[in-house]
Formats: structure tokens, C-alpha cells, sequence
């Protein structure tokens, strides 16, 4: 069973460009939603994060955009650079104590950004 | 600061073999979990401690995958007997503990073992 869905699976974009990657979840006992970035040979490394008490929150070039009641998510990279290219998780957590997460991951989108 | 560290990188064996897959965290980060990433897909979790405590294995196939996690912090995954399908990487991840409502929930993943099932 999914319970996070990721689309779309792969995006190519111009640079200077705006990607977009949305994801869906089911469960409402997820209260942590994260954005992991993954470069080949690599692990996940965490991008941004949002809780649902906000509606949006930006980091630099990259924006969160949260829909609680659609139980919608998305990602924002504004002005997409070469080097942003690489597969991007979506997550939705479930605390589990002692301040750590339980995270179900989307299955990934993997952006090129062409120059 | 170190990151998390994992070995073997890369591992082949025929089916039904075993194998085992090391993980040491950050210094200092109370919680471990082992998650497993298919080819394509996103990672999955398999099994998560606190300490040495088991918080979640629910995901774990028990009859073949087990997790130890000696002292609280090196980790360890073993597979017995291998079946095709654990074709994956297997990745280890970290994070800082405190209080309730305190953590980040920030993981900090190691590079992952690459496991080729033949």
C-alpha cells in the first residue's frame, strides 16, 4: 500500500526554470512532511521540511507548498540550476518518540535541469 | 563532523547466501534505523532503534533479515538465507533524540550498501 505518492516520476526542465514535484498522502497521523535530495552513489540528504501548522516555507530557492486538507504537498525549485539535477523524495512522518520520525517516502522524481 | 559510515559498499552473492552490512552513526545520535531502497523506488523502512532498544521492525522480514544494535551505537544487518528480491541498497540512517516535540526529525543517511543477489 502507497501511502505517499510522488509525481511526476521524471521532470526535465530549462535552466533558470521553475520544477515542481507534488505528492498525496492518506494517513492524517502524519504531522512531518520533508523533501530528501539524492545525488547517484549517494544517500538521501535532507532539503526542507515542513510541519502542517504552515502553509509554505522557503528556503532560498526552494519553497514547500502545503495543502492540509487536500492532503497535498509540493516542492518548488525557483531559477532550476544544473546542479540541482537529481532524484528528489517526498516524505511524510509519524512521531515515534523521543524526538525522532518514522518516514514513508514517495518513490522519487528524477529532475534534469539542461542548460 | 563525521557522517554516517556503512560496509561493505558494495556486496554480489548467489541466493541463498548471507551477508551482513555494518553501520556506524553519528556520534552522539540516539536513534539508528536501517531502510532499504529498490532500484527506482524510495527507501523503505525496515527496522529503527532507540539506543539498543527496538522502537519498529514491523517491516523487517524476520524470517530472513535481523538487526542488532550491540552498546547502542554500531548496527548491524544481516540476511539469511538471500533471495532474489533483496536486490536493493541498503541504506543506514541517524538522527539527533531529545525530548519530546524537540527533534528535528532531520536523518542523516550513510552512502549505502549495494547488495546483487544472483
Amino acid at each position: 500500500q502507497q501511502q505517499v505518492k510522488q509525481s511526476p516520476q521524471s521532470l526535465i526542465v530549462q535552466k533558470g526554470g521553475i520544477s515542481i514535484i507534488n505528492c498525496a498522502y492518506e494517513n492524517t497521523a502524519f504531522d512531518y512532511f520533508p523533501w530528501y535530495q539524492q545525488f547517484p552513489g549517494k544517500g538521501p540528504a535532507l532539503l526542507i521540511a515542513i510541519r502542517p501548522d504552515v502553509s509554505e516555507k522557503k528556503e532560498g530557492r526552494f519553497t514547500i507548498s502545503f495543502n492540509k486538507s487536500a492532503k497535498q504537498f509540493s516542492l518548488h525549485i525557483m531559477d532550476s540550476q544544473p546542479g540541482d539535477s537529481a532524484t528528489y523524495f517526498c516524505a511524510a512522518g509519524t512521531y515515534s518518540g523521543a524526538g525522532s520520525y518514522q518516514l514513508t517516502f514517495g518513490k522519487g522524481t528524477k529532475l534534469s535541469v539542461i542548460p | 563532523e563525521a557522517g554516517v559510515a556503512q560496509s561493505p559498499r558494495y556486496k554480489i552473492i548467489e541466493k541463498r547466501q548471507s551477508v551482513a552490512f555494518w553501520c556506524n552513526p553519528i556520534s552522539g545520535h540516539a536513534t539508528l534505523y536501517w531502510y532499504q531502497q529498490i532500484l527506482g523506488q524510495g527507501p523503505k523502512l525496515l527496522i529503527q532503534f532507540q539506543n539498543n532498544g527496538v522502537v519498529d521492525d514491523s517491516q523487517l522480514p524476520k524470517d530472513r533479515f535481523s538487526a542488532e544494535r550491540l552498546k547502542g551505537v554500531d548496527s548491524t544487518l544481516k540476511i539469511q538465507p538471500a533471495k532474489l528480491e533483496d536486490s536493493a541498497v541498503y541504506l543506514c540512517a541517524s538522527s539527533i533524540s531529545g525530548g519530546a516535540l524537540s527533534g528535528t526529525g532531520e536523518l542523516f543517511f550513510g552512502e549505502g550498501s549495494r547488495l546483487t543477489v544472483l
